[in-house]
């Protein structure tokens, strides 16, 4: 079965400084999505790529789709503590209608 | 506020015990997705199901059963609870249930005591 593999599992950063998350694929991604998650909160929607080499950007928030690494990146440039929280990458597993989650990353920003 | 209800919010009980969570999706989406989130185990797809039929299944126990009924509204029942189905459960919603972002409620909290 497919299963996305996050790096870092956590990251404590410094207010102002820029970060990267990656996702890698145990297979081939047809698409990829990034949500956040606040704390014991529901997952938040941000980004969702398609196409090899795609890359989309909202705020200070980019994210980059490599079909052929089977790996995606969320960049997070300036960091603030208002971008603390969970990220978590996914995807429709191959061949079926099953959207999986990966293992996550834990953000930590402080002051 | 992602459109999506899910009660109730807190549940606490005891091993052995069968207890239902349901949820509402946002208005006008078919597909009603419902996920487990653990510490150990991360965010895990439990079914998904599309204008009332079930559309996907990944790793949900026999002991668990959900159901989509006709208004929409989705149930997730839970019977013979162990102390390790303690967990965040998620429901989401989308319009057409592939290719497309999912909204997500703001989670059941179980705790089996």
């Amino acid at each position: 079965s497919q299963e996305l593999e996050q790096s870092p599992q956590s990251l404590i950063v410094q207010e102002g400084k820029n970060l990267t998350i990656n996702c890698t694929s145990s297979k081939t991604l047809y698409g990829l999505y990034w949500y956040k998650q606040k704390y014991g909160e529901g997952l938040i929607f941000l980004m969702m790529l398609q196409k090899g080499g795609e890359e989309k950007s909202h705020e200070k928030i980019t994210a980059k789709l490599d079909e052929k690494k089977q790996q995606s990146s969320l960049h997070i440039t300036a960091s603030q503590p208002s971008h603390a929280g969970i990220y978590l990458c996914g995807a429709e597993a191959s061949n079926t209608d099953k959207l999986i989650f990966g293992t996550g990353t834990r953000l930590q920003v402080f002051p | 506020d992602s459109g999506v209800t899910q009660t109730p919010k807190h549940l606490i009980t005891a091993t052995g015990q069968r207890v239902t969570l349901r949820c509402s999706p946002r208005s006008g989406d078919l597909s009603v997705y419902w996920y487990q989130q653990s510490l150990d185990q991360g965010l895990q797809f439990l079914i998904q199901y599309y204008n009332g039929e079930e559309r996907a299944k990944g790793n949900i126990l026999e002991r668990f059963s959900a159901q989509q009924f006709p208004d929409l509204h989705s149930e997730l029942n839970l019977s013979s609870l162990e102390l390790g189905d303690s967990a965040l459960y998620f429901c989401a919603s989308s319009l057409r249930g592939r290719d497309e972002k999912l909204f997500f409620g703001s989670g059941t909290q179980l705790s089996v005591l």
